[in-house]
């Protein structure tokens, strides 16, 4: 069992540029998220999907997107990589609320 | 808006020494949740408490859950080396929204 796969591992890109981080879990969990972590902020929340064919925005939402392409898969996308998101990028998903999340093993993002 | 606010940032312990991070909410929590962060990986889920109250240990690792449903803490006995990582609580508010605390980055000294 892979659990939650996060592509790609590390990332390097340029002011403008955009991407598309990918994230996929097979234990046919309802719900997916995305995290941000920066030092000393802790985890913090970008867009979630509650279940497939929604989603919904987090605390720091701004300059991102997403896309619940099917139950297994959640992407996130860049549209114009900015300095300020350099960071380090979580994927996690739960079966139901309360429920523990299962995290991926992140993508260490970096804009110059 | 609902907090989880989580001290302290960092400690810093002799291998040995006892290790204490407190978590408060600004409301009550249906749950709360513990997660340990190695360096370099990702969050894993330690446990869950429910209900007011409640203690539950894991070895050298004991967790509380207050009264009130506010607070919780984690609480390591004799620290070792691979106690090293980051701690995060994460509680459950009563509209189903899990809030992470900040984190709490343990050092031990050999």
């Amino acid at each position: 069992n892979a659990g939650v796969t996060q592509t790609p591992k590390f990332q390097v890109l340029k002011t403008g540029q955009s991407m598309t981080l990918q994230c996929a879990q097979d234990m046919n969990h309802n719900s997916m998220y995305w995290y941000r972590q920066d030092p000393g902020m802790g985890l913090r929340l970008i867009y979630y999907s509650a279940s497939e064919g929604t989603t919904d925005k987090g605390e720091v939402p701004n300059g991102y997107n997403v896309s619940r392409l099917n139950k297994r898969e959640f992407s996130l996308r860049l549209e114009s990589a900015a300095p300020s998101q350099t960071s380090v990028y979580f994927c996690a998903s739960l079966r139901l609320g309360g429920s523990p999340l299962h995290f991926g093993n992140g993508t260490r993002l970096t804009v110059t | 808006g609902q907090q989880v606010m989580q001290i302290p940032q960092y400690q810093h312990v002799q291998e040995g020494e006892d290790f204490t991070t407190y978590c408060n909410s600004s409301t009550t929590l249906s749950n709360i949740q513990w997660y340990k962060q190695r360096p370099g990986g990702h969050p894993v889920f330690l446990i869950q408490l429910v209900k007011s109250g409640e203690v539950k240990k894991q070895k050298r690792l004991t967790f509380q859950f207050g009264e009130a449903k506010k607070n919780s803490s984690l609480h390591i006995t004799a620290t070792q080396t691979t106690d090293v990582g980051t701690y995060f609580c994460a509680g459950t508010s009563n509209t189903g929204k899990l809030i992470f605390g900040q984190g709490t980055t343990l050092q031990v000294k050999p």
